[in-house]
């Protein structure tokens, strides 16, 4: 099956700009979405498809794609944006979901 | 309310059994994909079930396959995951999520996402 490959921590400064990536072969084919998860809490949804956001989540969060690489951008990150991000698409083999392994962010 | 609740976590010995449930509300329960997925102490998501709306299709992880068994009774907007031959390793968190699927025509690229969580059941197992 397919693997997707992150960085397992990213730091940046308050206010600033920051990008999360996420590779793997099932990326040349399959968007990525992207979850957040907050220490004891469950995650949820940021970004999806192409570069789509749920209902509530702030505009500062976006979504691109290149080839295998797919990333969340923070436009302006907030101390509140201090969680752990994980991306998942589909399998390419098989029909299920695989997720990263998750990148903790940190806001300086 | 779109809402998942997962229920039925517990301790149990190796080579126990649990039973988790997941209760589902504020939409047509049958009309979606719903996923178990789980989250070891300190550790990632991890992807361990599927099943398709009408329950005819199943999917697992070779992690748990031959042990665990994915159901759903969508007259009780309910889904189910049956843990036999519990290992120390299969002590987690256990989410149920909603899955969606999209497809982008302009780049012929399809998704799927999860777009509703449960809160979480903790599973321990130990002796």
């Amino acid at each position: 099956s397919s693997e997707l490959t992150q960085d397992p921590a990213v730091s940046v400064a308050l206010g600033q700009t920051v990008r999360i990536t996420c590779q793997g072969d099932s990326l040349r084919s399959y968007y990525a979405s992207w979850s957040q998860q907050k220490p004891g809490q469950a995650p949820i949804l940021v970004i999806y498809g192409k570069n789509n956001r749920p209902s509530g989540i702030p505009d500062r969060f976006s979504g691109s794609s290149s080839g295998n690489t797919a990333s969340l951008t923070i436009t302006g990150a907030q101390a509140e944006d201090e969680a752990d991000y994980y991306c998942n698409s589909r399998d390419s083999s098989y029909n299920h979901v695989i997720f990263g392994g998750g990148t903790k962010l940190t806001v300086l | 309310e779109v809402q998942l609740l997962e229920s039925g976590g517990g301790l149990a010995q190796p080579g126990g059994s649990l039973r988790l449930s997941c209760a589902a509300s504020g939409f047509i329960f049958s009309n979606y994909v719903i996923i178990w997925v789980r989250q070891a102490p300190g550790k990632g998501l991890e992807w361990v079930s599927g099943i398709s709306g009408s329950g005819g299709v199943t999917y697992y992880a070779d992690s748990v396959k031959g042990r665990f068994t994915i159901s759903r009774d969508n007259s009780k907007n309910t889904l189910f995951l049956q843990m036999t031959s519990l290992r120390v390793e299969d002590t987690a968190v256990y989410y149920c999520a909603r899955q969606e699927a999209g497809y982008d025509s302009s780049t012929y690229y399809s998704y799927y996402y999860l777009d509703v969580w449960g809160k979480g059941t903790t599973v321990t197992v130990s002796s």
